[in-house]
Formats: C-alpha cells, structure tokens, sequence
C-alpha cells in the first residue's frame, strides 16, 4: 500500500508571512492528494485537493502544487493569520483507485500575532 | 445537517472492559471509515466499510471488530480493551470514488483511555 511522510512536523510563522507544507508519497500509481485541517477538539476538514492530471491548484490563500516525477506534494498558505492555527495533514489513496486513505504524520503550524 | 456523529465524546475504561464506539452519518455515503489518531502518526486506519453488509482491514486492525449495521450506522468494538487502544478515534463517512465524492467528512471524535 502508499506510504506517504509529512515534513515539517511543527512550522510556527510571522502573521502575514507563507507557510510551507510537503509530503512525500510512495506509489507512483497514486492519483488524488488531498490536504486536511484539523482544529483543536475537531475531526479533520478537507480544505483543498488535486488530482494527478494537474500540477497546481489554488483557492484563495491555499494552493496546493504536485510533482509526479519527483513523487511529492506541497500545500501553500499566503499571508498567514491566526486562524490558520491548526493542525494539516496530507493523505492518498491507501490503495491504488480506492476511497480509503492514508495520511501523513501532520504538521501543526502556529501562526504568530 | 449533522454529517458524521459519533458516540460517546470522552469514554475512560479499565483494561479488559469491551465497548462499542457508535458512528452515524446523514450523507448517503456508502463508504465509511474508522480511523484511530496517536501523536505525531497522523490518522492511521482500522477498518473501513465500501457498503452495508461488508467490512475490510485497514492499517490497524488487530484488536477491533466493526459492524456496519445498515448504511448509516457503523459501530467499532473493541472486545478487551488494552492501554495501547488509548487514542482519539474519529469515524468518516464518504461518496464513491467514481462519482469523484472521494472527500472524506470527519466526525467529531472520541478520545478514549485506557487505564
């Protein structure tokens, strides 16, 4: 089954200033992305996706980009504010075509007043 | 619209007592989920159900049983409950993936302890 890993596992910014977020996957076969947030005391909520037939896909402040060849993908947030504050996580298909997913190890990003 | 219910929010149990997590979801999803969340291992998967009446393992499976009681219940046992079972355990729910519904809807959790 995909292995996906998730870097960094903290990232605390400037509000105001972009935060970062990348994961890696294993399978190449693999052909949706999506990326979660959590919030304290929640379930996590989809905020964005991207299907392996793009390479870039944007809303608003969150953008997320895809490298097949090089088999990871970047989440993107501009012009932070505090209720960014959360956890992310990425997932993919656990299996090839499935509904089931697999996720990263989260990353939990504190943006700073 | 509730989406994906489960119960109980907080639950404490001693090792070797059984319980039952409930999941509900008002979606029409066909597919749902558990999942069990541990610090720093993001959602990992403990079995997963594409329609009433079947059942799968996910990552995780050893310790649990489910019951996908019709198309909105599906409930997780845990049968003898061990302190390596203290998790948050959310429940999801989502459409079939080729319909493109692959967005997975979260409950809100409930963190268990094992003591």
């Amino acid at each position: 089954g995909e292995n996906v890993e998730q870097h960094p596992s903290t990232l605390s910014v400037q509000e105001g200033d972009s935060a970062v977020i990348k994961c890696t996957y294993s399978d190449s076969a693999s052909n949706y992305f999506p990326w979660y947030k959590q919030e304290l005391g929640k379930g996590p909520q989809l905020i964005i996706d991207i299907r392996s037939n793009v390479g870039e896909k944007k809303d608003q402040r969150i953008a997320v980009t895809l490298n097949k060849t090089a088999k990871h993908f970047s989440l993107h947030i501009t012009e932070t504010q505090p209720e960014d504050s959360a956890v992310y996580f990425c997932a993919a298909p656990l299996f090839q075509g499935g509904n089931k997913l697999t996720f990263g190890g989260g990353t939990r990003v504190l943006v700073k007043p | 619209n509730a989406g994906v219910t489960q119960t109980p929010k907080f639950q404490v149990l001693k090792t070797g007592q059984s319980m039952t997590l409930q999941c509900a979801q008002d979606m029409n999803h066909n597919s749902m989920y558990w999942y069990r969340q541990d610090p720093g291992m993001g959602l990992r998967l403990i079995y997963y159900s594409a329609s009433e009446g079947t059942t799968d393992k996910g990552e995780v499976p050893n310790g649990y049983n489910v019951s996908r009681l019709n198309k909105r219940e599906f409930s997780l046992r845990l049968e003898s409950a061990a302190p390596s079972q203290t998790s948050v355990y959310f429940c999801a729910s989502s459409g079939d993936a080729g319909t493109g519904g692959t967005e997975a809807f979260f409950g809100q959790g409930t963190r268990l302890t094992v003591v």
